[in-house]
Parts: C-alpha cells; sequence; structure tokens
C-alpha cells in the first residue's frame, strides 16, 4: 500500500518567513507532484519531478521552489511567505502516466 | 485557462437517491479521466477512471460516463449514501503523450456532495 506522508498537517507562519513543506513517498515513485488546493479554484500544480534534482513549473509556480535530492522526499519551499499563500498544500506521487495519484493528507497552511 | 471545468461548485441529494457529477474538458489531448473523492483534512482519494476508447467504466456505486464529442464525463453515484458527502475532482491527463505527460493531472474546480439522510 503506497504511502505518500506530508510531514506537517497544520501549520502557522508568519509573512515574510521562509517555509518548508516535506513530502516523502515509500514505493519508489518517480513522479512527484506539488497542488495547493483552494475553494471555487480546485487543486492547481505548482511544481512537480520526474527525477532526482529535476523539476519542472506547474501553472502556478511564483513565489515557490521545489527540492529533490532523493527520490522518496519532494520538498517545497517558500522563499518569503505571504498572505496569498495561506492554502491546503497537496502532495502526490505516481508511478507515471496512466497510473493515477496517490496524495498525502495534506498540510494547511496559514500565513498571518 | 480553466482545461477540466466543473462548473456545479454543489449538489444536495437524498440518501437512495442518484447523485450526477459533471466534467468538461477542452483539451482534444486528454484521453484519461479520473475521479478522486475527497473528505474534510485528507488527502484526495482515487474514485474510479476511464479511458478514451470507452465510454462508460463502472464499479459498483459508481459509473462513469464519457463522451468525447461533446468533451464531456459525469460520474453517477447509484445509492447515495450519506458517507459520500465530500468534495469530488474531475481530473484528465494526456495518457498517449510520448511519456512527456509524466502522468500530470489536470483538476477541475470540485463539487461538493452533500447527501441528505
Amino acid at each position: 500500500d503506497v504511502k505518500v506522508t506530508q510531514s506537517s498537517r497544520y501549520l502557522v507562519k508568519r509573512t515574510g518567513e521562509k517555509v518548508f513543506l516535506e513530502c516523502v513517498q515509500d514505493m519508489d515513485h518517480e513522479n512527484m507532484f506539488w497542488y495547493r488546493q483552494d475553494p471555487g479554484l480546485g487543486l492547481r500544480l505548482i511544481y512537480f519531478s520526474y527525477d532526482v534534482k529535476m523539476k519542472e513549473k506547474g501553472d502556478i509556480p511564483e513565489g515557490y521552489s521545489v527540492s529533490r535530492e532523493k527520490k522518496e522526499r519532494f520538498s517545497l519551499i517558500l522563499e518569503s511567505a505571504s498572505t496569498n499563500q495561506t492554502s491546503m498544500y497537496l502532495c502526490a506521487s505516481t508511478l507515471g502516466q496512466g497510473y493515477g495519484y496517490t496524495f498525502g493528507s495534506g498540510t494547511r497552511l496559514t500565513v498571518v | 485557462d480553466q482545461q477540466v471545468k466543473q462548473n456545479s461548485p454543489s449538489l444536495s441529494v437524498q440518501e437512495g437517491r442518484i447523485s450526477i457529477l459533471n466534467c468538461d474538458y477542452t483539451n482534444s489531448m486528454f484521453d484519461y479521466f479520473l475521479w478522486y473523492k475527497k473528505y474534510p483534512a485528507e488527502g484526495p482519494t482515487f474514485l474510479i477512471s476511464i479511458s478514451s476508447i470507452k465510454d462508460k467504466n463502472e464499479d459498483g456505486r459508481f459509473t462513469v460516463f464519457l463522451n468525447k464529442s461533446a468533451k464531456h464525463l459525469s460520474l453517477h453515484i447509484v445509492p447515495s449514501q450519506p458517507g459520500d458527502s465530500a468534495v469530488y475532482f474531475c481530473a484528465a491527463t494526456p495518457l498517449n503523450a510520448g511519456g512527456t505527460s509524466y502522468g500530470k493531472l489536470t483538476f477541475g474546480q470540485g463539487t461538493i456532495l452533500t447527501v441528505h439522510p
């Protein structure tokens, strides 16, 4: 049973702080993704990675960066948190095309 | 540019009746479609999928219909149960994009389904 684990369920950070969201998967998946979920906007792709040290921008990468130093770990970094980055952040992994995603439980981030 | 659209933000249904959730897409490259269900404070979980070579796929109480010419799919839940109350996301991907999509999914805005006892 594939597990995707996000290190924090809830986070409260101050404006301007650097924020790290961690995601670990245990099934040797090549591809990992970071989405944010906002009411009325659905799930929007921030960044994804298809291999160690490889990354590509999604639809809304501004204000974010990512790191993938090991295959099982994909980190999302908010360089300088702002209130409009208050959201639910979801990490997902997949074997590839046609396999669908396994999601983590999400991190509810509030920036004050 | 919303390539996958769920135009109904919410749907309310009586227990035992049918729930029909709709989804439209604009990208002709999409050929594999999935539905995910999400409870509050949890990650989405896979529900059912359909390939563009089919027009219907059934799994227990859940059936997904695909109308390629209209670029429309729908999820039917029969009979609806209170435990089905959740947010439902439609997602699409170009399965035959030559390996360049990396399994990336494009999601709709979601529909909040409420099933009343």
